[in-house]
């Protein structure tokens, strides 16, 4: 499609359970960000990806949260034994080199 | 650690009156700044962004002003309509790097 494209669009899952989220960029986009936003809240950043450069995980929660980015396109955001606090929704974007960044519809997470 | 905010959390205009959304930013160093739209359930919109050599651009009826000595960034939307009431981001990217910083969020309300 011609939009960045996340899967699933909700989830509700029990605390404790692993979940994955899934993003595909816009086709040609070398950068990808993760970002999360809480109820009522800003955007939350959670990692970027540029290209075969290391990725910036410096916004990543703990050690339950990792992502990765195969062949530089698809990513997946991966949370280990969720917490309630967990709840949000998940958001990525992609970007080319000109910088405007844009978004997909984002991922609810629930955690029960 | 470096923050965006945003003088006023909600906005309520009358349609057709002018809009002004306001933002403080941290970070001398920030080189570029845009402007976010998102309605409910919805990823975020880019709608118009500046660079810090800048002090004004004009979209379609937006306006994004940026006073470096101050530290602040503006978007203004003419003749306010219906299907301007979404939350409204700003966000600044620090020195060159694709990370995006984003404040807490203004909500723009439209009454007919």
């Amino acid at each position: 499609g011609a939009g960045v494209s996340q899967s699933p669009s909700n989830k509700v899952t029990e605390k404790g359970k692993d979940v994955e989220l899934r993003c595909d960029p816009i086709s040609g986009h070398t950068a990808l960000y993760w970002y999360r936003q809480s109820l009522g809240q800003g955007l939350e950043f959670l990692i970027y990806f540029q290209g075969n450069s290391a990725p910036d995980k410096s916004g990543l929660p703990s050690d339950r949260f990792s992502a990765e980015r195969t062949g530089g396109s698809v990513s997946t955001l991966t949370i280990q034994r969720t917490q309630q606090e967990d709840s949000a929704v998940y958001l990525c974007a992609s970007s080319s080199v000109t910088g405007e960044l844009f978004f997909g519809e984002g991922s609810r997470l629930t955690v029960l | 650690g470096e923050s965006v905010g945003l003088h006023l959390p909600t906005l309520s205009v009358q349609e057709g009156d002018n809009s002004i959304i306001n933002c403080a930013y941290s970070n001398s160093a920030s080189d570029y700044f845009i402007w976010y739209k998102q309605e409910s359930g919805k990823g975020p919109q880019f709608i118009i962004d500046i660079r810090s050599n800048m002090d004004k651009r004009q979209g379609q009826r937006v306006t994004v002003l940026l006073n470096k000595t101050v530290k602040h960034l503006s978007l203004q939307i003419a003749a306010t309509q219906p299907g301007d009431s979404a939350v409204y981001f700003c966000a600044e990217r620090v020195g060159g790097y694709n990370k995006l910083i984003f404040g807490a969020g203004t909500r723009l309300a439209v009454h007919p």
